[in-house]
């Protein structure tokens, strides 16, 4: 049973325009949520989180939604750029410690 | 400060061969995670560690084994090396009080 779904393996957009990644959890324990990116042939690098007891964390370009009602969090990125192509991992922690990931949403952003 | 960094980058294996991955950090975490990601999944916790002379498992353990000597080492072990576990295989550590964790780059693992 997965408990982090990523449906959309892949989103393409064009430069400038909104970037929405999407992620949804079904372990309630969940209370605290990230984002990660990641290049080819590079690791993981931490993008942005939010906990659970708010319901929106913004970073510059990158703002996360969280909502617990329906269990889904979003990753919006305004305007998207050619750099931003890339893997974007959900992940969520019952907890400090260990994280669950989602199997990843490829990002193309065209020019 | 280097970060995480994993030793080695690639591998070939036989079947039946064993092998050993090195993860090293230089920020004093005490939490360490060995990851498999396979084609289009996402990243699967295979063992952790919450600090030095500790191990557990994780979502698929079965195979491996690690060891935690040094606080700033994390040692993943395949004993007989099998097709299925041919991967990429990325090492992370974290504060122990903290959620954000910071990975290594990554070593490809071909088994034949």
């Amino acid at each position: 049973d997965q408990q982090v779904k990523q449906n959309s393996p892949s989103l393409s957009v064009q430069e400038g325009r909104i970037s929405i990644l999407n992620c949804d959890y079904t372990n309630s324990m969940f209370d605290y949520f990230l984002w990660y990116k990641k290049y080819p042939a590079e690791g993981p690098t931490f993008l942005i989180s939010i906990s659970s007891i708010k319901d929106k964390n913004e970073d510059g370009r990158f703002t996360v939604f969280l909502n617990k009602s329906a269990k889904h969090l979003s990753l919006h990125i305004v305007p998207s750029q050619p750099g931003d192509s890339a893997v974007y991992f959900c992940a969520a922690s019952a907890g400090a410690g260990k994280s669950t990931f989602g199997d990843g949403t490829t990002l193309t952003v065209k020019p | 400060n280097a970060g995480v960094t994993q030793t080695p980058k690639f591998r070939v294996l036989k079947t039946g061969q064993s092998m050993t991955l090195l993860c090293a950090q230089d920020m004093n975490h005490e939490y360490m995670y060995w990851y498999r990601q396979d084609p289009g999944m996402g990243l699967r916790l295979i063992h952790y560690s919450v600090g030095e002379g500790t191990t557990a498992k994780g979502e698929v353990p079965d195979g491996y084994n690690v060891s935690r000597l040094k606080k700033q080492n994390f040692l993943l072990g395949l004993e007989s090396a099998a097709p299925s576990q041919t991967s990429v295989y990325f090492c992370a550590s974290s504060y122990s009080t903290g959620f954000e964790q910071f990975f290594g780059p990554g070593t490809r693992l071909t088994v034949l």
